[in-house]
């Protein structure tokens, strides 16, 4: 799977939009860019993924660029409670005998303050 | 619906003492993945099941730990003779299917494990 580049740390004012960038330079063309978080003494959370398209849920915007080789995921209203570790993975399709699992980087720390 | 479950949510032991960790993964979710994150560390893949067959068992540290799966559902990790470097949270993930691509995997919310 493709290694994962994302800064250790970031902070956010309460009620404005955080972004959250990675990089991804030697990505697959049949691999995702997964986003997870894991809230203090919690299991890791989902969030969103996409393969070339920018998608949107209720939790989270994904923006990837062109070449794939970086993306972004935009959280449009930070509250406290979005205070997390976020996890930029990439993941290949799980053919072969990557079988799907999850290779997980230091991520990065999200803090939102009032 | 229901989510992972994993059972207990904290486990403390005696070195040398054999531990048994319980994930009940999400109903009809074929594939089934076990992580354990040490403190200060990252998560780390442990093992993946689908159905009741492990085909990838690559992320186990030792020959003490071993993990099975009934029914393909119930999980079992097992950890003999804990050691203190054991100590970690384990976490049970499951998804509706290891096979294809884009599969998104839901995870429990761990088990504690400390060795004394």
């Amino acid at each position: 799977d493709a290694k994962t580049t994302q800064p250790p740390s970031m902070d956010c004012a309460e009620g404005r939009a955080a972004n959250l960038p990675c990089n991804h330079s030697t990505i697959s063309g049949n691999e995702y860019v997964y986003w997870y978080r894991q809230i203090h003494s919690q299991g890791p959370q989902y969030i969103i993924h996409g393969l070339k398209n920018n998608e949107t849920n209720e939790m989270a915007s994904l923006i990837i660029t062109e070449d794939r080789k970086s993306s972004t995921l935009i959280l449009p209203h930070a509250t406290l409670r979005d205070t997390a570790v976020y996890y930029c993975i990439v993941r290949a399709n799980a053919g072969g005998t990557s079988y799907g699992k999850l290779t997980f980087g230091q991520g990065t720390i999200l803090t939102v303050h009032p | 619906g229901a989510g992972v479950s994993q059972s207990p949510s904290n486990k403390v032991t005696e070195k040398g003492k054999d531990v048994e960790l319980r994930c009940d993964p999400i109903s009809g979710h074929t594939a089934l993945y076990w992580y354990r994150q040490s403190l200060g560390q990252g998560l780390e893949f442990l093992i993946y099941f689908q159905g009741n067959s492990a085909p990838d068992k690559s992320g186990l540290p030792s020959d003490r730990f071993s993990a099975e799966r009934t029914g393909g559902s119930v999980s079992t990790l097992t950890i003999q003779r804990t050691q203190q470097e054991d100590s970690a949270v384990y976490l049970c993930a499951s998804s509706p299917d290891g096979l294809a691509g884009g599969r998104t995997q839901y995870f429990g919310p761990g088990t504690r494990l400390t060795v004394l």
